[in-house]
């Protein structure tokens, strides 16, 4: 099966940069996937990753080591809507589902 | 615009009482899922459907139910609440199985006393 862990809170100051961690454990890997969700809302799609290296979109990032079964997103020039959650998340196995990480909730503050 | 619809958004019901949330995606997607979510579990897939009338099990199946008698559609059926089912709700969709990107519904927020 899939499994995979997030902190579950990071904090920091508008125009600051944040890094979120993701470290999975698969059976077969994909790819992984970030998905930002602001308080009651639903969780929107930001970025994939399929090969190692970093993808850039506008201020967010995010890399994907597979030899060391890790992953962050980078959020540079942080600014107060980016507080929500992040969650990462990969595809299982037999391509049926997407499996989620618990997700981390960004706080920033003024 | 490409979305994908929930409704009721908020629902209060009693303990056995059958309730159904629906969902309707427009944008032809043929992969559709629906996901539980509550604090400190994440998201946990309930049921998924890969195309009109082929649905399966997701991880937290139990006291649930689903079809897919049309594409645009994949609605969620409770047949006898309990507790704790109590939580949010939300439908996906993708275009197709595999699919990284799923496009998300506004959640149904469910309260079963």
């Amino acid at each position: 099966g899939q499994s995979l862990e997030q902190p579950s809170e990071v904090t920091a100051v508008e125009g600051a940069i944040v890094q979120i961690n993701c470290t999975y454990q698969t059976s077969g890997f994909y790819g992984l996937s970030w998905y930002q969700q602001h308080d009651g809302g639903a969780p929107t799609f930001l970025s994939y990753n399929a090969l190692d290296g970093l993808e850039e979109t506008g201020r967010f990032s995010s890399f994907l080591s597979r030899s060391d079964s890790y992953g962050y997103l980078l959020l540079q020039e942080l600014q107060m809507k980016d507080s929500a959650s992040y969650f990462c998340a990969v595809m299982d196995t037999g391509f049926q589902k997407l499996v989620f990480g618990t997700g981390t909730r960004l706080l920033v503050s003024p | 615009e490409a979305q994908v619809t929930q409704n009721p958004r908020y629902l209060i019901t009693v303990t056995g009482k059958k309730l159904t949330v629906t969902c309707s995606q427009n944008m032809n997607h043929e992969y559709m899922s629906w996901y539980r979510q509550d604090p400190g579990l994440g998201l946990r897939q309930i049921y998924y459907s890969m195309n009109v009338e082929v649905t399966d099990k997701g991880d937290v199946p139990e006291g649930y139910k689903v079809s897919r008698k049309e594409k645009r559609n994949f609605p969620l059926i409770l047949e006898s609440p309990s507790p704790n089912q109590t939580s949010l709700y939300f439908c996906a969709s993708s275009p197709g199985q595999g699919f990284y990107e799923q496009y998300f519904g506004p959640g149904t927020r469910l309260t079963v006393t």
